[in-house]
């Protein structure tokens, strides 16, 4: 079946650990994105990426950070700079304007 | 920074009435999308709506745009209890770049 798988689902660190979230896709999409939710609010859009190679920051990069090295895989890396990390991490690609996401996975910092 | 701002926050109806619910934004926009988020999981897309369209049908939704206005209105006719959900809207200030609304949250009481 094609379409956004993000892992892990749950997610638990300690403070001052970098911990990496992976965000895979088989819709041969060419832009990838990663969002954040916090409890009942909007999504917050952290860095994009149109192209392999190629990624932009989105509102809130700080203690953040991506790579794109297949088109298929946008890996989202929340460093130890992150002031307040715990959130729900979204993953989504792009085709002809509509987005398609994955199922999130839910960060907790201890 | 947020782009839209959806209107009611909540909204609360019996099953068989019609949900509105609204979404300002602030810069010229390509088109305007509706998602759709059940509680803890990712968002599914509802509709998507262009700059020169005024109104888009899909089933029970009912989308109008007013780009002088900088608003959209998603209309959900003869509401189940399915739809109690979260609903976001989002636009592309800039390609590639797709800003989320603060979301309604919508429950239908059986």
């Amino acid at each position: 079946d094609g379409g956004i798988t993000q892992s892990p689902k749950y997610l638990f660190r300690k403070e001052g650990q970098n911990v990496t979230l992976s965000c895979e896709q088989n819709l041969n999409h060419d832009a990838m994105y990663w969002y954040r939710q916090d409890p009942g609010q909007g999504l917050r859009l952290i860095y994009y990426s149109q192209i392999v190679n190629d990624f932009q920051k989105g509102d809130i990069a700080e203690g953040y950070s991506v790579s794109r090295e297949k088109k298929e895989s946008f890996p989202l890396t929340v460093t130890s700079a992150q002031k307040n990390p715990t959130a729900f991490y979204l993953c989504a690609s792009s085709m002809a304007g509509e987005l398609f996401f994955g199922e999130g996975s839910r960060l907790t910092v201890l | 920074s947020q782009q839209g701002e959806e209107d009611p926050q909540a909204l609360s109806i019996q099953e068989g009435e019609n949900a509105t619910m609204n979404c300002s934004y602030k810069t010229s926009i390509n088109n305007l999308q509706w998602y759709r988020q059940n509680s803890g999981r990712g968002l599914v897309h509802l509709i998507l709506i262009r700059s020169n369209e005024r109104e888009k049908h899909s089933g029970r939704l009912r989308v109008t745009l007013d780009t002088s206005k900088k608003s959209s209105s998603l209309l959900i006719t003869a509401s189940r209890a399915a739809d109690t959900a979260s609903y976001f809207c989002a636009t592309d200030a800039l390609a590639y770049k797709y800003i989320f609304g603060t979301g309604t949250r919508l429950k239908v009481l059986a």
